[in-house]
């Protein structure tokens, strides 16, 4: 079956550092990948998605490009602030009239001033 | 403005309880879905739906049960709640034809 590894937290950075969350995954066919943030008390939110390979997602400031070759979709940012501490998952939709999403486990970000 | 509602956002009851957590949403989407959110973060589909009076079990066994009678209604009941029923559960919708998954922004249970 399908299933999403990622990196385990919890990750501590200072402000302004590099950020890399690892994701790698198994699925059967093209998925589509995706990350998604949950800020403290809040439920998910989209944070990017790619439907092919080598499509890369971005959004405020984070990247991650679907590699097919090393079935890897990691998450980046330059230069993180204290306001990206959260939870970050990397999921995928295997599509082919698949209506779920499978989940990696989570990896807790805390950016430091 | 389309949305997703969950209610209530924080509640905290005895054991044996009966309680239904709400969903509702204004999105349109045929579909929706129940997550549990264990302490150490990792999501778990318990139920989801494919529309109305379709509802299926999901990955992780529930004693939870839920309903689907209207389109943008979708309650969660569990008849007597436990210690073990302490999660967060997230409520998410998605669009016929599209593959991203949109998420209320939960409830945390305490049972004591």
């Amino acid at each position: 079956g399908d299933s999403v590894t990622q990196m385990e937290g919890p990750v501590t950075l200072s402000e302004e550092a590099f950020l890399t969350i690892n994701c790698t995954y198994t699925a059967t066919g093209y998925p589509s990948l995706f990350w998604y943030v949950q800020y403290p008390g809040e439920g998910l939110q989209l944070l990017l998605k790619a439907t092919k390979a080598d499509d890369k997602g971005s959004n405020k400031g984070f990247e991650a490009t679907y590699r097919k070759e090393t079935t890897s979709f990691h998450l980046e940012k330059g230069s993180v602030q204290v306001s990206d501490s959260a939870v970050y998952f990397c999921a995928l939709a295997s599509g082919a009239g698949s209506y779920q999403l499978t989940f990696g486990k989570g990896t807790k970000l805390s950016v430091i001033p | 403005e389309a949305d997703i509602y969950q209610t209530p956002r924080y509640l905290v009851i005895g054991t044996g309880k009966k309680i239904t957590l709400e969903c509702s949403q204004t999105m349109g989407h045929d579909k929706m879905y129940w997550y549990q959110q264990d302490p150490g973060m990792e999501l778990h589909l318990i139920h989801y739906s494919y529309g109305v009076n379709s509802t299926e079990k999901g990955d992780l066994s529930s004693e939870s049960t839920v309903s689907r009678i209207r389109t943008e209604h979708f309650p969660l009941t569990l008849e007597s709640a436990r210690p073990s029923h302490t999660s967060q559960y997230l409520c998410a919708t998605l669009r016929q034809g599209y593959d991203t998954q949109y998420f209320g922004p939960g409830t945390r249970l305490t049972v004591l």
